[in-house]
């Protein structure tokens, strides 16, 4: 069965410091894996896309690792900041059409402090 | 920022009502989606749209409809809501970009309750 487990579901740090977030997939065949980051009450917003090929891709604060061997995805916030507060969601694309079946995780909760 | 547009953002109805959640994009997409997401679970896909004319179910089973009149548009109905209903309403868009995968663009989203 196709899935995406994210962990841990939910984490609180303190402004400043840095963070993981972790996903694994089951998902084949695999196209692309996605990171999004959703504010409280809006609509998910891309953080990054990698395709098999790629190992890491950074976007700012947010750098995303992706290891195809073990099925496995990481996001890493650098310096965090309040405004990083939001749930982090896995997706994960198969190649079982032009469009791609999306696999989404039910996101990893991230609270940050003053 | 992403150009597409859901309305209303909040709606609080009794049961029966007759619903439409709006959608609309200017970014010429010509696929579209409605998701539906319920606090701490992941989204699942109701209903798609590949263009004009094509409408598709998607994974969760909803009692809801939709049509593809206009690129630009793709509106929700629920004929007769039910307290089952409430949830959160997310639409999507994806247009070619000569890549094999496109990027994906959500909507603020429409919070329904249903009374």
């Amino acid at each position: 069965k196709n899935q995406v487990e994210q962990s841990p579901q939910s984490l609180i740090i303190l402004e400043g410091k840095n963070c993981t977030l972790q996903c694994n997939y089951t998902v084949s065949p695999f196209s692309n894996l996605r990171w999004y980051k959703q504010d409280t009450g809006r609509g998910p917003v891309s953080l990054t896309i990698m395709t098999f090929s790629e190992n890491t891709k950074s976007n700012g604060r947010y750098t995303a690792t992706l290891d195809a061997d073990t099925k496995q995805s990481s996001l890493h916030i650098t310096a965090s900041q309040l405004s990083d507060s939001a749930s982090y969601i896995c997706v994960v694309s198969d190649r079982g059409s032009t469009l791609g079946r999306l696999y989404f995780g039910r996101g990893t909760q991230l609270t940050v402090w003053p | 920022e992403a150009d597409i547009y859901q309305t209303p953002r909040y709606l609080v109805i009794g049961t029966g009502k007759k619903i439409t959640l709006e959608c609309s994009q200017t970014m010429g997409h010509d696929k579209m989606y409605w998701y539906q997401q319920d606090p701490g679970m992941e989204l699942h896909l109701i209903h798609y749209s590949y263009g004009v004319n094509s409408t598709e179910k998607g994974d969760l089973s909803s009692e809801s409809t939709v049509s593809r009149i206009r690129t630009e548009h793709f509106p929700l109905t629920l004929e007769s809501a039910r307290p089952s209903h409430t949830s959160q309403y997310l639409c999507a868009s994806s247009g070619p970009s000569g890549k094999k995968y496109g990027e994906l663009f959500f909507g603020e989203g429409s919070r329904l309750t249903v009374l």
